[in-house]
Order: C-alpha cells, then structure tokens, then sequence
C-alpha cells in the first residue's frame, strides 16, 4: 500500500532553516511527482511546490520561490523539503502529497501524516 | 486571503444534501479541473472528488462535484454526522504557475 511516512516534528528559532523529510513506499517513487503543503495553525491548505522524483525538476509557488528547495534521494526513495529565514508565519504542519500522475498537474491522492515545524523565539 | 473563495461555514441535518461552493476565475476554476478535499480533525487532508466530478474509489456516491465558468460546487446528499469535517476545493492556477486553494469550509452536522 502506498504511504508517505514524514519526519517529526521541529522546533525552530527565527531567522533558522528547516529541513523536513518524506519517506515513500508501496509505489514506484520515481513515477509520481511529489508535493508539499502547509497549513497554519486554524488556517486552510498552502501549496509551497512540487519536484520530479525521476529528473529532480522543480516548482515553486512563486511566494517561497526564494526561501525554498526541493530535493529527493532516489536510492531511499525519499523527497526533502528545505525552507530557510524561518519567521513565526512558518509555524505551520507541513504535509508532503502524492500527485495522481506523471506530471505537476494531477490531483493529490496520498498525504503524508505531516511534520508540525514551530517557529519561536 | 485565499485564491479560491468558499463560504467558511455550512450546516445540515442528517439526511439532508448541502452544497459548497467555490468561487475562482478564468486563469484557474475556467480552465483547469477542480478537485476537492476533506479533512477530518487532527489527519491529513483526503481526496474526495478530483477532475471536477470524479470519485476516487472507495467515496460514496452521496458526493458529487460540478464545475461551471468560474465556479464549482461539492454537493453532499444524505449528510451523515461522519460527514463533518472542512471541505477544500482546489485548481491549478495558470497565472500563478501553482496550485491553489479555497480558505475552506467546515461543515456542521446538526
């Protein structure tokens, strides 16, 4: 069965990076693009990006372009997400998804159990 | 504040059909497939309707999902207390190059 077993949780001060993992298994990881999500807490879902397992491509949302790295390691089939100069907005669960297909644009039909990074001082 | 717009709450009695609306415009709901999510309290978000009227298997056909112009809607018929969660509506946006999301809904059963 599919399932995407992320690391646990994280906390960090301001101005800190980072780094949370996301473990696939039951599926071939090279197959499906991966996602990452975030919600705040008592707030709704934030797409941050996605990556290409099988060539490592990338896609941010244009808001973290800049603070954000996407990145896998094919031989754990495991896909990381980096987000640097944390600020006490990033207090949020991040959530790694499974997208349906072999491109950006297919729905996400599995989630991981999420990571909670805190942000604080 | 969020791309997709959705009515933060809904409420029914059992038995009941409600309806969720999502509200978006040409560059993401017009011309991309809408999908919808649930998330109960405390798990991860679920997929409930993808390609605007699709259920993954498994989702009772007491869900349903339509699209037209900018808008979509998820309709609930024979609402269960189970059915109590938030409701998300989702879309690739063509302007943002990425996937947004409406604020959500929670739905109350009575």
């Amino acid at each position: 069965q599919v399932q995407l077993v992320q690391s646990g949780a994280e906390v960090k001060k301001p101005g800190a990076s980072v780094k949370v993992s996301c473990k696939a298994s039951g599926y071939t990881f090279t197959g499906y693009y991966l996602h990452w999500v975030r919600q705040a807490p008592g707030q709704g879902l934030e797409w941050l990006g996605w990556i290409n397992p099988y060539s490592g491509g990338t896609n941010y949302a244009q808001k973290f372009h800049d603070r954000v790295t996407m990145t896998r390691d094919t031989s754990s089939s495991t896909a990381y997400m980096d987000l640097t100069r944390l600020t006490s907005d990033d207090t949020a669960m991040y959530y790694c998804a499974r997208g349906a297909g072999s491109t950006g644009w297919y729905p996400f039909d599995y989630w991981g159990q999420g990571t909670l990074v805190t942000v604080s001082s | 504040q969020s791309v997709l717009t959705q009515p933060p709450s809904a409420s029914g009695t059992p038995g009941q059909r409600v309806t969720i609306s999502c509200s978006g415009s040409s560059s993401n709901i017009e011309s991309n497939n809408v999908n919808w999510y649930r998330q109960l309290p405390g798990p991860a978000p679920k997929l409930l309707i993808y390609s605007n009227n699709h259920r993954p298997s498994g989702v009772p056909d007491r869900f349903s999902g339509s699209k037209s112009g900018t808008s979509a809607s998820l309709a609930i018929s024979g609402l269960q207390s189970e059915d109590e969660a938030d409701y998300y509506c989702a879309a690739w946006d063509d302007s943002l190059d990425g996937w947004v999301f409406g604020g959500g809904t929670k739905l109350t059963v009575l």
